[in-house]
């Protein structure tokens, strides 16, 4: 099946340990986004990446890293989480041509 | 499940009726524009996208209208069913993997 997954589902963490939300695809997508998405404002992205080893900044990359050493995992690292930071987050994907992106079903983040 | 926005706007319909949800764009350089549809505790679904040299674009059971002069993107959905309840978002894009999203309208329908 298709998918693109995310782990943890859920996390509760304190304020400045270290975390990191893994996301895998099993399309073979060149593209792959991070988004958080908070009431009222939408889905925003954090960071993409266009193929192995190219990422790039979003709109919103304060306080995130992420890689792309392979294909199929863009993980997202949160080095010293915030409160600010408790969000929920979708990891997406696509092919380079095409816009329907696949999204993973979400982690959600609460930073105490 | 997931709460995605507690004071989104609401379309409220009745099942078998027509629903059309609107959003407004910023940039009338956005070369494409999807629409997605997210139930509660999953992520956005990709429903249809249009490109910006198109008025019009039919699927099944959707519609999407884009008015360029006005910046104006529409979804209407035929037969509205239950399993339609969801929120909506209208998204605009352009260039690599840039895609601006609304902040969305929750459809419920009424039995």
């Amino acid at each position: 099946e298709a998918q693109v997954t995310q782990n943890p589902r859920y996390l509760i963490t304190v304020t400045g340990k270290k975390l990191t939300v893994t996301c895998s695809q099993n399309m073979n997508h060149e593209y792959m986004s991070w988004y958080r998405q908070d009431p009222g404002l939408g889905l925003r992205q954090i960071y993409y990446s266009m193929n192995v080893e190219v990422t790039d900044k979003g709109d919103v990359p304060e306080g995130y890293k992420v890689s792309r050493k392979e294909k199929r995992n863009f993980p997202l690292i949160l080095e010293s989480p915030s409160p600010n930071q408790t969000s929920l987050y979708f990891c997406a994907s696509r092919y380079r041509q095409g816009y329907e992106q696949y999204f993973g079903p979400g982690t959600r983040l609460t930073v105490t | 499940g997931e709460s995605v926005g507690l004071h989104l706007p609401t379309l409220s319909v009745q099942e078998g009726d027509n629903s059309i949800i609107n959003c407004a764009y910023s940039n009338s350089a956005s070369d494409y524009f999807i629409w997605y549809k997210q139930e509660s505790g999953k992520g956005p679904q990709f429903i249809i996208d249009i490109r910006s040299n198109m008025d019009k674009r039919q699927g099944q059971r959707v519609t999407v209208l884009l008015n360029k002069t006005v910046k104006h993107l529409s979804l209407q959905i035929a037969a509205t069913q239950p399993g339609d309840s969801a929120v909506y978002f209208c998204a605009e894009g352009g260039g690599y993997n840039k895609l601006i999203f609304g902040a969305g309208t929750r459809l419920a329908v009424h039995p």
